[in-house]
This record gives C-alpha cells, structure tokens and sequence, in this order.
C-alpha cells in the first residue's frame, strides 16, 4: 500500500523560507505515470494547488507562487521536497504531499503537516 | 485560470436522503473534474474522476454526472460516515493551474 508522509518544521519565521519533504513508501516515485504534488489549506479554509514534480524533475508550479515555490525530487531516497521562501502568515496551512495521476487527479495523500509562520 | 464554484456552501440533511452537490466552472472542462471527501483534521479522499467515474472502493452510493461546465455529485442515501466536506477539482487545464471548488459542508440535520 502505497503511503505518503510530509516532514518539517512546525513553525517558521516571518521572511524565512520554508521546507518541507515528503517520503514516499509502499512504490517508486520513478514510475512513469505519476507525478508527485504539494496541496496546502489555511486553517478553516479550502484547498490550494502549489504544484506537482515528475521524477525527471520537470515541474509545474501555481502561477500565484511561482516566484516563491520550488519542487525537488530525490529519486534515490524516493522523496520529493517544497521550498516556500519569503513566508507569511497568510502561509500558515496544512501542507499536504500527494501522488497525482497524469490526468491529473490526486489519488494518495500523505496525512498533512501543519506550518505556521510566527516570529 | 479557470474558477470552480460550489453549491451550496454548506447542506444539512438527515441520514437516508439523497443530496446532490454541484460545481460550476468557469469554462468548459470536458468532464475533467474530480470530486474529494475530506473529514475533519483528515486528508481529503478521492470519491470520483473524470466527472462520473467511481475510485475504487468508494461506496456506489456515490454518483457524478455532468458535462460541459457544470457538474454534480449526487450521494443516493446518506450514512453516518458521509458527513464531511466535500470539494470538486478540475483537471481540465495545464497542470500548474490546476483549481479547487470552496468546498461544500454537509452536516447533519
């Protein structure tokens, strides 16, 4: 069975740069018909795409964070990682890792991790 | 980017009925709509693809049609364990700009 679980820091800093890492068991993240995704919600709020990393490291990015987000995989550790820089609070959500089909639906998530950015 | 809206925002129904949800796009989405089943401090759960296709596993009470931009979700007798919040998704554009409905809560009455 397929599993997913984020990792990182809990709390950081105004104008710091996030980072959180999601491993991957149960399969490979070089399997041609996946891509890997980050998905975040503020508390009490909906969802937001960040964006998705294919194994090659190609990458597609929310265009809102673009500027801020970069997406890494590390194929021999079968994990994929998210850099936010220059966070606010309006960062502040669970961030969830999640496994996206090529169609594009997102069908294993890992349980979430809840980051908030305060001094 | 294309705007996915839900209705309603929140529902109240009893165990038994038959509730349906709907989302509304922004443009058309040649059925590329997904819909997720998230319960409290849970990750969202997918329910349906390709906007009437069921994941495997997922109770066939759960039904979604639709076509062009607008779509539903229809739960045919509601149990226990469906009260939850319940969010479309569109897949329909490039993979960067991909968007979430507000979600809709259904509660029980």
């Amino acid at each position: 069975q397929l599993q997913l679980q984020e990792s990182g820091p809990g709390l950081v800093k105004p104008s710091e740069t996030l980072s959180l890492t999601c491993t991957v068991s149960g399969g490979s993240i070089s399997s041609s018909s996946y891509y890997w995704g980050w998905i975040r919600q503020p508390p009490g709020k909906g969802l937001e795409w960040i964006g998705s990393i294919y194994y090659s490291g190609s990458t597609y990015y929310n265009p809102s964070l673009k500027s801020r987000v970069t997406i890494s995989v590390d194929t021999s550790k079968n994990q994929f990682s998210l850099k936010l820089s220059s966070v606010t609070a309006a960062d502040t959500a669970v961030y969830y890792c999640a496994r996206r089909k090529v169609a594009g639906t997102l069908d294993y998530w890992g349980q979430g991790t809840l980051v908030t950015v305060s001094s | 980017d294309i705007q996915m809206t839900q209705s309603p925002s929140s529902l109240s129904a009893s165990v038994g009925d038959r509730v349906t949800i709907t989302c509304r796009a922004s443009q058309g989405i040649s059925n590329s709509l997904a819909w997720y089943q998230q319960k409290p401090g849970k990750a969202p759960k997918l329910l349906l693809y390709a906007a009437s296709r069921l994941e495997s596993g997922v109770p066939s009470r759960f039904s979604g049609s639709g076509s062009g931009t607008d779509y539903t979700l229809t739960i045919s007798s509601l149990q226990p364990e469906d009260f939850a919040t319940y969010y479309c998704q569109q897949y329909y554009s490039t993979p960067a700009m991909y968007t979430f409905g507000q979600g809709t809560k259904l509660e029980i009455k």
